[in-house]
């Protein structure tokens, strides 16, 4: 069974760059699957930031596609979120998910882990 | 603003059945993309619940079903019990090429 893991700094300055891992384990990043990041900010909805492909391929929120760079490293059976020049608007839990299907279901998702950004 | 409407809140008692909407556009919902549900409970990540508009994984209990028409979908949950009080997502795809969120719906067991 699959399982997710997240992992990174806690805390980013303004005008930084985010950087998280998310570690799969339990199965291979190399599956016909697709690998998603989404974010919430406290107390509020969710938002897709993107997704990867073990080949590389990639899908970007339009809204966020200036600011974002997804990478996988087969070897180690994780992929990675670059977020550049944070703003407190940027302040989310942070999850990475198993992409499912053609229609894009998400299961299952990691614990989500908080980043702040703030000085 | 979320794409995907909900209503903020919606509440019932102990074994009562209640409905979550779920109201997109042609370009997403309408365009025939499916609707998937999660259930977010406090300070824990989303859990899917259905899948494929009306399709539920192993372990979820047949007390939720959802639903499908037009550019809507709707959640259902009857027979309601405590645990149920949580937040609930609907989910699809657009057109403009991202997936697509509701704001999310508070189910509070009263």
């Amino acid at each position: 069974q699959v399982q997710l893991q997240e992992s990174g700094p806690g805390l980013v300055k303004p005008s930084g760059t985010l950087s998280l891992t998310c570690a799969v384990s339990g199965g291979s990043i190399s599956s016909s699957n697709w690998w998603s990041w989404i974010r919430q900010p406290p107390g509020k909805g969710l938002e897709w930031i993107g997704e990867i492909y073990h080949s590389g391929s990639t899908n970007y929120n339009p809204s966020l596609k200036s600011r974002v760079t997804i990478s996988v490293d087969k070897s180690k059976n994780q992929f990675s979120l670059k977020l550049s020049s944070v703003t407190a608007a940027d302040t989310a839990v942070y999850y990475c998910a198993k992409d499912c299907g053609i229609t894009h279901w998400f299961d299952p998702w990691g614990q989500g882990t908080l980043v702040t950004v703030s000085s | 603003q979320s794409v995907l409407t909900q209503p903020p809140s919606v509440s019932g008692a102990p074994g009562q059945r209640v409905t979550i909407s779920c109201t997109g556009s042609s370009s997403n919902i309408g365009a025939g993309y499916d609707v998937h549900w999660y259930q977010q409970l406090p300070g824990t990540a989303p859990k899917l619940l259905i899948y494929g508009n009306s399709n539920r994984p192993s372990g979820v209990p047949d007390r939720f079903s959802g639903s499908k028409s037009g550019t809507s979908a709707s959640l259902a949950i009857t027979g309601l019990q405590a645990e149920d009080e949580a937040d609930y997502y609907c989910q699809s795809y657009d057109s403009s090429l991202t997936v697509v969120f509701g704001g999310g719906t508070k189910l509070t067991v009263l």
